[in-house]
């Protein structure tokens, strides 16, 4: 396992368009993070699951934002009908809950440019 | 709210000259701490982190920084810079071992040669 996967790296899209994310975690974490990175700005985080269920959602993601980890494993984030104030890098994580600390390891990021 | 602030947006130093980048923190207690670096096109990595113990922590790639209970800061070091150090630098925080991270804005960092 070579750690966090998204897909795809880049998407340049229509406003008003409906656009999905994939996120593959580190094979056995159980943990499942979403956080947006605006030009200029640190990572903000969005929502985060545990296993299937999802467990917090930030007041960022507003309706036209879902988020989906249907079998624990892979997450997709589905943005409809998308504004311009959407573009930006859309960072996943994964860790491991336990007893001891377990870091976040992040993907590489899917920019979204929305024209 | 808690929250991290980085006061500087841009830090320019000479390559082989040392650096520090400042780290603020606003949280009643005391949290655990992070520095991320993020070169361009690539995702966030792990420098260091701070939970507990000695104050002075040892991270990858020559880092180092130091946590001030006192001046809720967390100030990331390095003795000697190196060209490949340019990227953007990012302090956090995480209330609790599997919550949230809080970043701050970023710090970016340019290497003169």
């Amino acid at each position: 396992d070579t750690g966090v996967s998204q897909d795809p790296r880049h998407k340049i899209t229509k406003r008003g368009q409906n656009v999905t994310f994939r996120c593959d975690p580190i094979s056995e974490h159980n943990r499942l993070y979403w956080y947006r990175q605006t030009l200029g700005q640190g990572p903000e985080f969005l929502t985060y699951f545990q296993n299937e269920a999802q467990l917090e959602k930030s007041r960022l993601l507003s309706d036209r934002f879902s988020a989906e980890r249907p079998k624990g494993s892979f997450s997709t984030l589905e943005i409809q009908r998308t504004e311009q104030g959407d573009s930006a890098m859309y960072l996943c994580a994964s860790s491991l809950s336990g007893d001891s600390y377990n870091e976040q390891f992040f993907g590489p990021g899917t920019r979204l440019t929305v024209l | 709210a808690q929250s991290v602030t980085q006061p500087d947006i841009h830090i320019t130093v000479s390559e082989g000259a040392s650096l520090e980048l400042r780290c603020n923190y606003s949280y009643g207690a005391t949290p655990y701490l992070f520095w991320y670096v993020q070169s361009p096109g690539q995702g966030l990595q792990l420098l260091l982190k701070y939970f507990s113990g000695d104050t002075l922590v040892q991270g990858i790639k020559g880092f180092e920084a130091e946590f001030k209970r006192s001046q809720s800061s967390f100030n990331l070091r390095k003795p000697s810079v190196h060209w490949s150090d340019a990227a953007e630098y990012f302090c956090a925080v995480h209330m609790n071992r599997d919550d949230k991270i809080i970043f701050g804005k970023g710090t970016r960092l340019h290497i003169l040669p």
